[in-house]
C-alpha cells in the first residue's frame, strides 16, 4: 500500500515558523516529485511548490519565495515543508501530494496525504 | 497565463449529465487533471491526461479538452457526486502548477 503520512496539527503564534513532515511508503521515494498544496478555511487549493526527492531541487510559487523551504531526507523517505514569518492568513490545511507525469504534456497528483492543519493565532 | 477559471457552482438533476469546465491559456498546451474533494477530506484524482481514470473511479466520470477549455463530464450523476471539483495544470511556462478556483456541484 502506498501512503503519504503527514505530521500532526500545529498551533503557532504570528511571526513563528512551522515545519510539516510527509513520510512516503510503499513506493520508490526518489522516483516521484512531491508537491505541497494548501487550503485555507472555506477556500480553494493553492499550490506552494515542489521538490525532487532525488536531487533535492525545488521550485516554489512566487508568492512563497523566501518564506517557504522544502527539504528531503532520503534515509527516511520524508519530505519537510517549512514556513517562516507566519501570519493569520497562513492558517490552512497543508497537503503533500505525489506527482505523476507522462513525460510530455500532462501531470497529475495521484497520491495525497491527509493534510496537516496549521493554525496561526495570537 | 497563470490562471484557470471554473464556474463557482453547477447543479444537475439526479441521474442526468453535467459538464464542469475549466478555462485557461495553458490548456492549449497541457492537459488538465481533475480532483474531487469532499468536506474534511484530501482531494482525490478523478481524471488525468486526455481522458484517463485512476483505478476505482467510476466510469461515469470522463474528461475532454478543446482549445483553452478542459471539461469534466459526469454521466448519470449520483447523490454522492455532490461536492467540490478542482482542475489543475501547469502554467504556460510548464514550471509551476496552477489550480482552478473550484466548482461546487449540487445534485438535485
Amino acid at each position: 500500500q502506498v501512503h503519504l503520512v503527514q505530521s500532526g496539527a500545529e498551533v503557532k503564534k504570528p511571526g513563528a515558523s512551522v515545519k510539516v513532515s510527509c513520510k512516503a511508503s510503499g513506493y520508490t521515494f526518489t522516483t516521484y516529485y512531491i508537491h505541497w498544496v494548501r487550503q485555507a478555511p472555506g477556500q480553494g487549493l493553492e499550490w506552494m511548490g515542489m521538490i525532487n526527492p532525488s536531487g533535492a531541487t525545488t521550485t516554489y510559487a512566487q508568492k512563497f519565495q523566501g518564506r517557504v523551504t522544502m527539504t528531503t531526507d532520503t534515509s527516511t523517505s520524508t519530505v519537510y515543508m517549512g514556513v517562516s514569518s507566519l501570519r493569520s492568513e497562513d492558517t490552512a490545511v497543508y497537503y503533500c501530494t505525489r506527482e505523476g507525469w507522462n513525460g510530455l504534456n500532462f501531470w497529475y497528483f495521484d497520491l495525497w496525504g491527509r493534510g496537516t492543519l496549521v493554525t496561526v493565532s495570537s | 497565463s497563470s490562471e484557470l477559471t471554473q464556474d463557482p457552482a453547477v447543479s444537475v438533476a439526479l441521474g442526468q449529465t453535467v459538464k464542469i469546465t475549466c478555462q485557461g491559456d495553458s490548456l492549449r498546451r497541457y492537459y488538465a487533471s481533475w480532483y474531487q474533494q469532499k468536506p474534511g477530506q484530501a482531494p482525490i484524482l478523478v481524471i488525468f491526461g486526455k481522458n484517463n481514470r485512476p483505478s476505482g473511479i467510476p466510469d461515469r466520470f470522463s474528461g475532454s479538452s478543446s482549445g483553452n477549455t478542459a471539461s469534466l463530464t459526469i454521466t448519470g450523476a449520483q447523490a454522492e457526486d455532490e461536492t467540490d471539483y478542482y482542475c489543475s495544470s501547469r502554467d504556460s511556462s510548464g514550471n509551476h502548477v496552477i489550480f482552478g478556483g473550484g466548482t461546487k456541484l449540487t445534485v438535485l
